[in-house]
């Protein structure tokens, strides 16, 4: 039971630069969400997904896109990377509904030079 | 002031030490998470609770509704215990989670 499968483990960047980071989960979740971890800070959510075709912003969304063609993929697009966006990102899923727990990937940490 | 304050922010303790981390929060929740990060590593659920208490192993995870407050212990502590503890709360819009900042526990040998 692979759980939450997040790539790439890390990855440097350029700035200007665009990449997609990967999650997929095989437990059919409806809910995805993308989060990203600051020294100092709880995770923050960037996008999240409630089910197929229905995305939605989080606290710090911008720079980032999302979509959710199928209930396993929920991809994470950075357009134009900035040194800012140099962060752990983590995405998770769950079951519907509020009282579900949550499954984390392995993280991806990336930097923007 | 944060929806979801933890302390301490980093707690030292040696081998066999009884820990408490706690969490207090402001706003109205589902459901209270407790989640472990060690160093490098992903993230995992420990607990999800919305009343009581619950315990798995050395793992004792309390909370009071009321009072706003959950409390993590963690009896015989041991060096593979040391990780970030993240408090987490369901409630917000669409139940995304709020989370607090983490305590960082270090367990001597």
């Amino acid at each position: 039971n692979a759980g939450v499968t997040q790539t790439p483990k890390f990855q440097v960047l350029k700035t200007g630069q665009s990449m997609t980071l990967q999650c997929a989960q095989d437990m059919n979740h409806e809910y995805m969400s993308w989060y990203r971890q600051d020294p100092g800070m709880g995770l923050r959510l960037i996008h999240y997904s409630v089910g197929a075709g229905i995305t939605d912003q989080g606290e710090v969304p911008n720079g980032y896109n999302v979509s959710r063609s199928t209930t396993e993929d929920f991809p994470l697009r950075l357009l134009s990377a900035a040194p800012s966006q140099t962060s752990v990102y983590f995405c998770a899923s769950r079951h519907g509904g509020e009282n579900t727990e949550a499954f984390f990937g392995q993280g991806t940490r990336l930097t923007v030079v | 002031k944060n929806e979801v304050e933890q302390s301490p922010q980093n707690l030292t303790a040696q081998e066999g030490e009884f820990i408490t981390i706690n969490c207090s929060y402001s706003v109205g929740i589902s459901a209270l998470h407790w989640l472990q990060q060690h160093p490098g590593g992903g993230i995992v659920s420990l607990f999800m609770l919305s009343s009581g208490k619950k315990k798995h192993g050395r793992l004792i995870a309390t909370i009071n509704i009321q009072e706003k407050h959950s409390s993590l212990h963690i009896t015989a502590s041991h060096p593979r215990d040391s990780a970030v503890y993240i408090c987490a709360v369901g409630g917000g819009s669409q139940g995304n989670l709020i989370f607090g900042k983490g305590t960082k526990l270090s367990v001597k040998p």
